[in-house]
């Protein structure tokens, strides 16, 4: 069965600090993983990774994807108040088919 | 184990048929939402609800309905489906509408229109 797994569920820090999301899948014909900022009511699209090693960067948010241990991090550096949110993440595999992780839960504290 | 479960993960429907695509969520949430997602558009909210018989449009709710006669359950109704309708539907439920609160995804329904 096609799953995807976020970790961890929830997560605190203080501001200032650095975190790393986790993000691990298991597809059939995988396509590409995404992930999603959500602060309100739709998430907002964050990065696409479609190739493994190849870092995306936006700011202080960076992102990469293992294809072979079939996983993805998402790091976001120097956190502040406004990066508290929930972290979604996604897979295309297949024909047109999107799975998602139940989303960490980040705040943080000023 | 929280848990919202949408009724089927594949509809192939013909253009013109009344469309119910159901949500349950067992964790006593509030707020249920539905997105559509298409590709290079990301999630777009059709419809919200903070509370039984209670509806709200969200961004695209055009061609669309939405029911909330209980509060673990939240309907989207496509009243005559078209093609352009054809998508991955996502339910989602959360505890409180204030920003950075815990959400949870059903694993989604792919509808086909034909």
């Amino acid at each position: 069965e096609d799953k995807v797994v976020q970790s961890p569920l929830s997560l605190v820090v203080h501001e200032g600090d650095t975190v790393t999301l986790n993000c691990s899948y298991e597809v059939t014909n995988f396509r590409s993983l995404l992930w999603y900022k959500q602060e309100k009511k739709a998430p907002t699209f964050l990065f696409m990774l479609t190739s493994s090693g190849i870092e995306k960067k936006s700011g202080r948010l960076s992102s990469i994807l293992d294809k072979k241990e079939l996983f993805s991090i998402l790091n976001i550096t120097a956190t502040q108040t406004g990066d508290s949110a929930i972290y979604l993440c996604a897979v295309e595999a297949g024909a047109n088919n999107l799975f998602f992780g139940t989303g960490t839960r980040l705040t943080v504290i000023p | 184990d929280v848990k919202v479960t949408q009724s089927s993960r594949y509809l192939v429907k013909r253009t013109g048929e009344k469309v119910f695509l159901e949500c349950v969520q067992d964790m006593d949430h509030e707020n249920m939402f539905w997105y559509r997602q298409d590709p290079g558009l990301g999630l777009r909210l059709i419809y919200f609800s903070y509370d039984v018989k209670m509806k709200e449009k969200g961004d695209i709710p055009e061609g669309y309905s939405v029911s909330r006669e209980k509060k673990e359950r939240f309907s989207l109704i496509l009243e005559s489906a078209s093609t352009n309708q054809t998508s991955m539907y996502l339910c989602a439920s959360s505890q409180a509408k204030a920003p950075s609160t815990e959400a949870f995804f059903g694993q989604g329904t792919r509808l086909t229109v034909v």
